[in-house]
């Protein structure tokens, strides 16, 4: 069974440029997360989908980042503009239902530098 | 809020030697579940091991075995007999319901030397 995909796998910036990062879920997971890691941190929650339908994105800076989930399977998520606190892996996750119980399993992460 | 603790931010040992990753966590709720993923360096989070509220029976997994105590709230992992390999970054994580959804709460993370 494959795995989370992400990609690129490193991407390089300037401030106040725009940068986006693709995600392909497990097959059959109805649940997509997106995190942010940034150095010696543990990942944060930045937004939920079930299936095409937000659950969670009390955590995303909504002025700056975007995310979509148009068919309920790949999603991306964008910044525009960048800012130098930007600089973190993104790391995509999916889950079979979204519940407490679900194990969450994550992809290679996308690590960002914004220069 | 939910919140997790990885006191120890380094744990250095020799190959073969057993380690312990200590995790002590709150929250409020009363069905909740545990992990715990290993991040080697090539950035993916692996999924080790979870544990429910419910279940305080201890087990073994091969080299892995878990800790979980509700009364002092921690849920220890322990490496029997360590290899380079097991060398990684840690994280002990907490599942919590969340605005209709669902998220983990993960600690700081634990980095672990396993050195020849």
């Amino acid at each position: 069974e494959a795995g989370v995909a992400q990609s690129p796998r490193y991407k390089i910036i300037e401030k106040r440029q725009s940068v986006a990062f693709w995600c392909n879920p497990i097959s059959g997971h109805a649940t997509l997360y997106w995190y942010q890691q940034i150095l010696g941190q543990g990942p944060k929650l930045l937004i939920q989908f079930q299936n095409n339908g937000v659950v969670d994105d009390s955590q995303l800076p909504k002025d700056r980042f975007s995310a979509e989930r148009l068919k309920g399977v790949d999603s991306t998520l964008k910044i525009q503009p960048a800012k130098l606190e930007d600089s973190a892996v993104y790391l995509c996750a999916s889950s079979f239902r979204g519940r407490e119980a679900d194990t969450q399993y994550f992809g290679p992460g996308t690590r960002l530098t914004v220069l | 809020a939910q919140k997790v603790t990885q006191a120890q931010t380094e744990i250095s040992v020799v190959e073969k030697e057993d380690v312990t990753l200590d995790c002590v966590y709150e929250t409020r709720d009363t069905t909740y579940y545990l992990f715990w993923y290993k991040q080697p360096p090539s950035g993916e989070l692996v999924f080790l091991i979870r544990r429910n509220s419910f279940d305080e029976q201890n087990e073994i997994s091969g080299r892995y075995s878990w800790n979980f105590q509700k009364s002092t709230s921690s849920f220890n992992f322990t490496i029997t007999a360590s290899q380079v390999v097991d060398s990684a970054v840690y994280f002990c994580a907490l599942s919590e319901a969340s605005g209709g959804g669902n998220k983990l709460t993960f600690g700081t993370g634990t980095q672990l030397k396993v050195e020849l």
